[in-house]
C-alpha cells in the first residue's frame, strides 16, 4: 500500500527567509504524481504545486519548488522569500497514475514569524 | 468563478443524533468527492462520484454513513445516528477530469462536533 510520510509536524521560518519542508513516501508504482496542498485556518485545501513523477525537472510556482528524488522517493517543497501569508499546514500527497484517490501526510504547521 | 461550497461550515449536535452536509462543487466538475480530516491527520477519502454514480465508496462506513449526489451535481452526506468519534471535519472537492488531468479543487469543509 502507498504510504506518504511527513516527519515534521512543525516548521518555523522568519519572514523573506527560506524553508524546506520534507515528504518521503512509499510506493511500488513508476508512475503517480504528488501534490502539495496548503490549507490555511480557513480550512480549505489549496493546491501549491503538482510533480509528475515521469518528469525529471523539478515543479517551480512563483515562490515555491520541489526537490524530486524519485530513487529516494523524497519530495520536498521550498518556499522562498517567505511571506505571512505562508503560515499554514501544508500536505504531501500521492495519487498513483491510473486512480483519483489521493493520500495524505500527516501535515506540517509552518509558522512565519516578522 | 464559484469554487466548491459547502454548508453548514459548523455543526454542533449531541450523540446519536442524525446529521447531514451539503456540498456543491465547482460548475462542470463531474467527479465528486468527500474526505474525512481527522484532528492532526491528512483528510482521508471517503466516497468518490461520476456524475452520479458511486465508483469507490470502499471507505465509507456504510452503517451509519450515506451519500447521494442526485443529478449528478450536489452531494450530501449523512451520518445516523452520529457517535463521539466522528467529530472531525469533512470535506468536499470536485475535479474535471479523470486520470492525468485530474486536479482535485476543495471546498472549505464542515467541521463536525458530537457530544
Amino acid at each position: 500500500a502507498q504510504t506518504v510520510t511527513q516527519s515534521q509536524p512543525e516548521m518555523s521560518v522568519q519572514e523573506a527567509e527560506t524553508v524546506t519542508l520534507s515528504c518521503t513516501y512509499d510506493t511500488s508504482e513508476s508512475d503517480y504524481y504528488l501534490f502539495w496542498y496548503k490549507q490555511p485556518p480557513s480550512r480549505q485545501m489549496i493546491l501549491v504545486i503538482r510533480q509528475e513523477a515521469y518528469k525529471q525537472q523539478n515543479a517551480t510556482e512563483n515562490r515555491f519548488s520541489v526537490n524530486f528524488q524519485k530513487a529516494a522517493k523524497s519530495f520536498s517543497l521550498k518556499i522562498s522569500d517567505s511571506q505571512l501569508g505562508d503560515a499554514a499546514m501544508y500536505f504531501c500527497a500521492y495519487r498513483a497514475y491510473n486512480t483519483d484517490k489521493l493520500i495524505f501526510g500527516t501535515g506540517t504547521r509552518l509558522q512565519v514569524f516578522p | 468563478e464559484a469554487g466548491v461550497v459547502q454548508s453548514p461550515r459548523y455543526k454542533i449536535i449531541e450523540k446519536k443524533q442524525p446529521v447531514a452536509f451539503w456540498c456543491n462543487p465547482i460548475s462542470g466538475h463531474n467527479t465528486l468527492y468527500w474526505y474525512l480530516q481527522n484532528l492532526g491527520q491528512g483528510p482521508e477519502l471517503l466516497i468518490r462520484y461520476e456524475n452520479e454514480e458511486a465508483v469507490d465508496d470502499s471507505q465509507l462506513p456504510k452503517d451509519r454513513f450515506s451519500a447521494e449526489r442526485l443529478k449528478g451535481v450536489d452531494s450530501t452526506l449523512k451520518i445516523q445516528p452520529a457517535e463521539l468519534g466522528d467529530s472531525a471535519v469533512y470535506l468536499c472537492a470536485s475535479s474535471l477530469a479523470y486520470g492525468a488531468k485530474n486536479i482535485q479543487y476543495f471546498g472549505a469543509g464542515t467541521r463536525l462536533s458530537v457530544l
